[in-house]
C-alpha cells in the first residue's frame, strides 16, 4: 500500500530555532519523494524533491530508505517559513503516477 | 506564463445543484489531474487524464465527472452537489516524461449547503 505519514499537525517554533518536519512513507518499490509547501492564500508549490538533492530556501531533506523517512529540516527558521507543508510520494514507473500526499504539517514560526 | 489556472476561486452551491470547475494549462503538459483537499486527509486524487480524449478514475471519483477534449482544458463536473463535496479542489498538470514536476492551480474553495 502507498502511504505517507506526517505525524505532526502543527509545529510551532521561534524564529532562529531549528525545524524538522517528519515524514515516513510506505511503498512497495522505489518511490520519488517530494515536499510541497502552501503559503497562505497561495497555490501548492514544489519545495524539494529527493532526486535533486538540493537545498531550497535553506531547507534540506534526505531520503532514508532504511527508515523509510524523508524528513524536512532547516537549521534556523524564519517567519516567512510559516506555511502548510505536505510530504508526497510518486512511483517511478512509466505512465501517469498519482501523487500520494500526507495529511500535512502546519509550521508556525513566531518572532 | 500563467501555468495552471482554475476558476472560480470560491463557490457556494445548494445541495442538488450542478456546476463545473474549470482548469486550463498553457504548458502543453499531457497529464492533468484533479485532487480534493480536506482537513486531516491531505490531497486525494479524484480523476486524471493522460491526454486529450483519455480520462480515468482516481481514488475518490464518485459524484464527479471529467472530460478532456483538448490538451489545455480539464473541467470537473459536479452533477448533483452534496455537502460531502465541500472541499478545496486543486487541478494539476504534469509532463509525461518521468520525474517531471507537477504544477498546481490556485485552488477552488467549494461549499455545499
Amino acid at each position: 500500500a502507498q502511504r505517507v505519514t506526517q505525524p505532526e499537525k502543527l509545529l510551532s517554533v521561534f524564529k532562529g530555532a531549528p525545524v524538522e518536519l517528519k515524514c515516513n512513507y510506505s511503498y512497495s518499490g522505489s518511490p520519488e519523494l517530494f515536499w510541497y509547501v502552501q503559503y497562505s492564500r497561495q497555490r501548492l508549490q514544489l519545495l524539494l524533491r529527493h532526486i535533486s538533492r538540493e537545498s531550497i530556501k535553506g531547507f534540506t531533506a534526505d531520503l532514508n530508505k532504511g527508515e523509510t523517512s524523508f524528513h524536512l529540516k532547516k537549521p534556523f527558521a524564519q517567519e516567512e517559513d510559516s506555511a502548510m507543508y505536505y510530504c508526497a510520494l510518486r512511483g517511478l514507473n512509466t505512465g501517469f503516477q498519482k501523487l500520494v500526499f500526507g495529511t500535512g504539517t502546519r509550521l508556525l514560526v513566531s518572532p | 506564463n500563467a501555468g495552471v489556472t482554475q476558476t472560480p476561486k470560491f463557490q457556494v452551491l445548494k445541495t442538488g445543484q450542478s456546476m463545473t470547475l474549470q482548469c486550463a494549462q498553457d504548458m502543453n503538459h499531457e497529464y492533468m489531474s484533479w485532487y480534493r483537499q480536506d482537513p486531516g486527509m491531505g490531497l486525494r486524487l479524484i480523476h486524471y487524464s493522460v491526454g486529450a480524449g483519455i480520462t480515468d478514475q482516481g481514488e475518490v471519483p464518485n459524484g464527479y465527472n471529467v472530460s478532456r477534449s483538448t490538451t489545455e482544458d480539464f473541467p470537473l463536473r459536479l452533477l448533483s452537489a452534496a455537502p460531502s463535496q465541500t472541499s478545496v479542489y486543486f487541478c494539476a498538470a504534469q509532463g509525461s516524461r518521468q520525474r517531471t514536476e507537477a504544477f498546481f492551480g490556485q485552488g477552488t474553495r467549494l461549499t455545499v449547503v
